[in-house]
């Protein structure tokens, strides 16, 4: 069956350095795409970043960038240069082609900059 | 442009009450999501409408929920009665010609069933 799996429930990191957050997925679809959205404290889910099954190339979204490894099923997002501003919650998500448009999500990463 | 509004934010109702939620999409999105997260698990999908038809409605856990889209616009969430399963955040999500018809979250409905 359809699955996201993100294995980290808390990351910490310190300000200007990398992070990276990860997730697995599972679907025997061919076409699919794959997002991450993050969740402030306010609330309200943003849109980051989607890397499609078929792309060839890597997403990348100014300090976003996901690591996509077809054979693995991972879809791991990196943050560079982190900011206080990106403490949040951060969530992967999966839309499969034959699924109608629903999104299929992992149980999210709370991420936590210090300074 | 505004964003997708959800309406309340915040209730509190007892078990056998009947609540509505309400979510207002992006101006001109034909589709419109309804996700609902319960404590700590993963969010999960309810039903999809394309303008006023439901679309994809295998996400709805039971008959108690019954779910509107007047006209194409807003939508309505409705429970009745309320359980206290129910407790958790409806989310509300619209999409329509972006790029990776990515969807567009509102900020949520935190239910709590008492």
């Amino acid at each position: 069956a359809q699955k996201i799996t993100q294995t980290q429930p808390g990351m910490f990191v310190q300000e200007k350095e990398a992070v990276t957050l990860d997730c697995t997925y599972d679907t025997s679809d061919p076409s699919y795409g794959l997002f991450w959205y993050k969740q402030p404290s306010s609330g309200e889910m943003i849109f980051l970043i989607y890397q499609g099954s078929y792309d060839q190339q890597n997403a990348t979204e100014g300090r976003y960038s996901l690591n996509f490894q077809k054979a693995r099923k991972s879809a791991n997002l990196v943050i560079s240069a982190s900011q206080l501003g990106d403490s949040a919650m951060y969530f992967c998500a999966m839309r499969e082609a034959r699924n109608t448009d629903k999104l299929i999500f992992g149980t999210g990463t709370r991420l936590q900059v210090f300074p | 442009e505004a964003g997708v509004t959800q309406f309340p934010s915040h209730s509190v109702i007892e078990k056998g009450q009947t609540v509505t939620l309400r979510c207002d999409p992006i101006s001109g999105h034909d589709n419109l999501y309804w996700y609902r997260r319960v404590m700590g698990k993963e969010i999960k999908f309810l039903l999809h409408f394309v303008k006023e038809s439901k679309q994809d409605e295998s996400g709805m856990p039971n008959n108690r929920f019954l779910a509107e889209r007047t006209g194409g616009t807003y939508s309505t969430l409705k429970v009745q009665p309320a359980e206290l399963e129910d407790s958790g955040v409806y989310f509300c999500a619209s999409s329509g010609r972006a790029v990776h018809n990515e969807q567009f979250f509102g900020p949520g409905t935190r239910l709590t069933v008492l």
